[in-house]
């Protein structure tokens, strides 16, 4: 099946400093990635969609100049929370969806990133 | 919109008990029903689908049947183990102009005891 990765799997930073997050298809090239935020014991939040070659797509709510979105090749969408704060705290997850899709309307998750802002 | 709704948790049970999570939605269209789960500290993977009215998605010993009168795709399993505690997610992935974005449910954590 169609592998997702994360890196970094953890991260710590300090209050004011950016933290970029890559998520890459291993086997397969995704026009399209997903970025979620889940908080503890809460369902996951789609931030935005990571587009190839063009603009990110941000959920209502989303700051798009805080989180940064850029999917320059087709197995690559970067993340970066720019000056982040303690709220930015938080675990990442990014998707892919399925390159042979023929409706299935499905998508595969990396393992996550667990930010934490001091 | 389209949105989730899931049991509310957590769900605690012994090993062998039978196991249902309930979930219900609301979409326009003929949406795919997803199941994911998500193992501690782990991201999530899928655990079966359907993509249309009556088909049932099966997994592992889990199933869910895709009922559209009911607006219901309710996971089950006959008999839990250990190894199946987690937090299940119940999903919706649309058409038209949301075409490609999942909507999750709440999330339901599974403890299952010896």
């Amino acid at each position: 099946g169609a592998v997702v990765s994360q890196h970094p799997s953890r991260v710590i930073c300090k209050s004011g400093t950016s933290v970029k997050i890559e998520c890459r298809s291993l086997d397969f090239q995704a026009t399209t990635m997903f970025w979620y935020r889940q908080f503890p014991k809460k369902s996951l939040m789609l931030m935005a969609t990571s587009n190839e070659g063009s603009k990110a797509t941000y959920e209502q709510g989303v700051e798009k100049d805080k989180f940064l979105i850029n999917h320059a090749s087709l197995t690559l969408s970067t993340l970066t929370v720019t000056s982040a704060h303690p709220e930015d705290s938080s675990f990442y997850i990014c998707s892919a969806r399925d390159p042979a899709d023929s409706g299935r309307n499905e998508q595969f998750f990396g393992p996550g990133t667990r930010l934490t802002v001091l | 919109g389209n949105s989730v709704t899931q049991m509310e948790g957590p769900v605690t049970l012994s090993e062998e008990a039978f196991l249902t999570i309930n979930c219900t939605y609301t979409a326009t269209g003929y949406p795919s029903l997803f199941w994911y789960v998500q193992y501690p500290g782990e991201g999530l993977q899928l655990l079966l689908k359907a993509t249309k009215a009556d088909d049932k998605g099966s997994n592992k010993g889990f199933e869910a049947t895709y009922r559209k009168e009911t607006t219901s795709f309710h996971l089950e399993k006959g008999s839990v183990q250990v190894s199946d505690s987690a937090v299940y997610f119940c999903a919706l992935g649309a058409g038209g102009t949301s075409y490609g974005k999942l909507t999750f449910g709440q999330g339901t954590i599974l403890t299952v005891h010896p």
